[in-house]
């Protein structure tokens, strides 16, 4: 158990919708993650959190948006899906030392677009 | 540009010993991660090397060359639970963002 929480564990819906994942990071990080990995693909990195604000952008379409709250949990929107979207979205928070970073990953959000 | 290179898949038999290699090009480069990955499951974070040389975590060993811009994960004794995707993900202080995972390399263990 990483101390990561993510909810749903699995999310089915349909095309055009609009669907929320949740993910609460370990006690103490502030840092939040979010990866999309598709089937057989590796982690892509769409968007990162610190401390409430937003850090950086990786492959994250406009279609998608999130942000972390006050109490450090972040939630990931997802519009307009489509089928491709389908996929295990993760979350991770990390601890940075002198030695660099360490993720740390939730149990990911299956998602699947009908 | 940022570029990531590691083998699609490994195959090796229980007690033998595996190396997966990686190459990276970044720019800001600090350090070396490797993850694992089971299916189905969440990437765990196994080592990583901030300096030149090889650190040793049990069955696990991994290695970095700064000036090659290279590096290694080498698991010993193999174990049937081994079997997994292994990423090794550069970690930089430029750019976007700070850590890039690419596909991974999928370890089978056979019996």
């Amino acid at each position: 158990d990483s101390g990561v929480t993510q909810t749903p564990k699995h999310l089915i819906t349909a095309t055009g919708q609009r669907v929320t994942l949740r993910c609460s990071p370990r006690s103490g990080d502030l840092s939040v993650y979010w990866y999309q990995q598709s089937l057989d693909q590796g982690l892509q990195f769409l968007i990162q959190y610190y401390n409430g604000e937003e850090r950086a952008k990786g492959n994250i379409l406009e279609r998608f948006s999130a942000q972390q709250f006050p109490d450090l949990h972040s939630e990931l929107n997802l519009s307009s899906l489509e089928l491709g979207d389908s996929a295990l979205y993760f979350c991770a928070s990390s601890v940075t030392t002198g030695l660099g970073e360490t993720q740390y990953f939730g149990p990911g959000t299956r998602l699947l677009v009908l | 540009g940022q570029s990531l290179e590691q083998p699609s898949e490994v195959t090796a038999v229980e007690g033998a010993i595996v190396q997966i290699n990686c190459t990276y090009q970044t720019s800001g480069f600090y350090g070396l991660s490797w993850y694992q990955q089971h299916d189905g499951g969440a990437p765990t974070f196994l080592s990583y090397n901030g300096l030149d040389g090889l650190e040793e975590t049990g069955r696990f060993s991994s290695f970095l060359s700064r000036s090659d811009s290279y590096g290694y994960l080498l698991l010993q004794e193999l174990q049937m639970k081994d079997s997994a995707s292994y990423f090794c993900a550069p970690y930089h202080t430029s750019g976007t963002y700070k850590y890039i995972f690419g596909t991974g390399t999928r370890l089978k263990v056979l019996a």
